[in-house]
């Protein structure tokens, strides 16, 4: 079946660092690509999405880029703060589809 | 205020005690859907909802149930919990009826099962 992998599974950054995570997904029919971001004891909330028609999008210190060939896609997170800290989901829908298929998550510790 | 809420936030049951954990949202959003979150598998969905009284299987289905009758409700009941069912369950909507938009996600709810 469909299925998304993320890497890594957990990241630890230094404050004003960078950070990466990378997802690759199955399903080639999938041409919606939203991160959620996850605080502890809250409930996952969108930060950027990005559909297949476009290869890159950014939203102030954070950006998501989508390779459809390679059916990779990742998001960066440019000079990291404390407040960063959290879980981060990618997740991936194909065209017309009503399935969502989500990462297992990346656990990311932005250190002061 | 636009939100999804769930209740209860916290239950501890026993097995075989039928329960239903309950979803609304006053966005009228189309699209409504279940995920359990459990330590390194991330979101997995159990059902989706593209419209009243239209619903469909996700990827971990068994030993649930769904029903909307109502565009702004979308109950989910596990009609004989295990303990393989202890969770934390998130409903969610999204305006369109398909997936591929936004989803809005509730406060989550945290199920035990004895």
């Amino acid at each position: 079946g469909e299925n998304v992998e993320q890497h890594p599974s957990t990241l630890s950054v230094q404050e004003g660092d960078s950070a990466v995570i990378k997802c690759t997904y199955s399903d080639s029919a999938s041409n919606y690509f939203p991160w959620y971001k996850q605080e502890l004891g809250k409930r996952p909330q969108l930060i950027i999405d990005i559909r297949s028609n476009v290869g890159e999008k950014k939203d102030q210190r954070i950006a998501v880029t989508l390779n459809k060939t390679a059916k990779h896609f990742s998001l960066h997170i440019t000079e990291t703060q404390p407040e960063d800290s959290a879980v981060y989901f990618c997740a991936a829908t194909p065209t017309g589809g009503f399935k969502t298929i989500f990462g297992a998550g990346t656990r990311l510790f932005v250190k002061a | 205020e636009a939100q999804v809420t769930q209740n209860p936030r916290y239950l501890i049951t026993v097995t075989g005690k039928k329960l239903t954990v309950t979803c609304s949202q006053n966005m009228n959003h189309e699209y409504m859907s279940w995920y359990r979150q459990d330590p390194g598998l991330g979101l997995r969905q159990i059902y989706y909802s593209m419209n009243v009284e239209v619903t469909d299987k996700g990827d971990v289905p068994e030993g649930y149930k769904v029903s909307r009758k109502e565009k702004r409700n979308f109950p989910l009941i596990l009609e004989s919990p295990s303990p393989n069912q202890t969770s934390l369950y998130f409903c969610a909507s999204s305006l369109s009826r398909q997936g591929a938009y936004e989803q809005y996600f509730g406060p989550g709810t945290r199920l035990t099962v004895t």
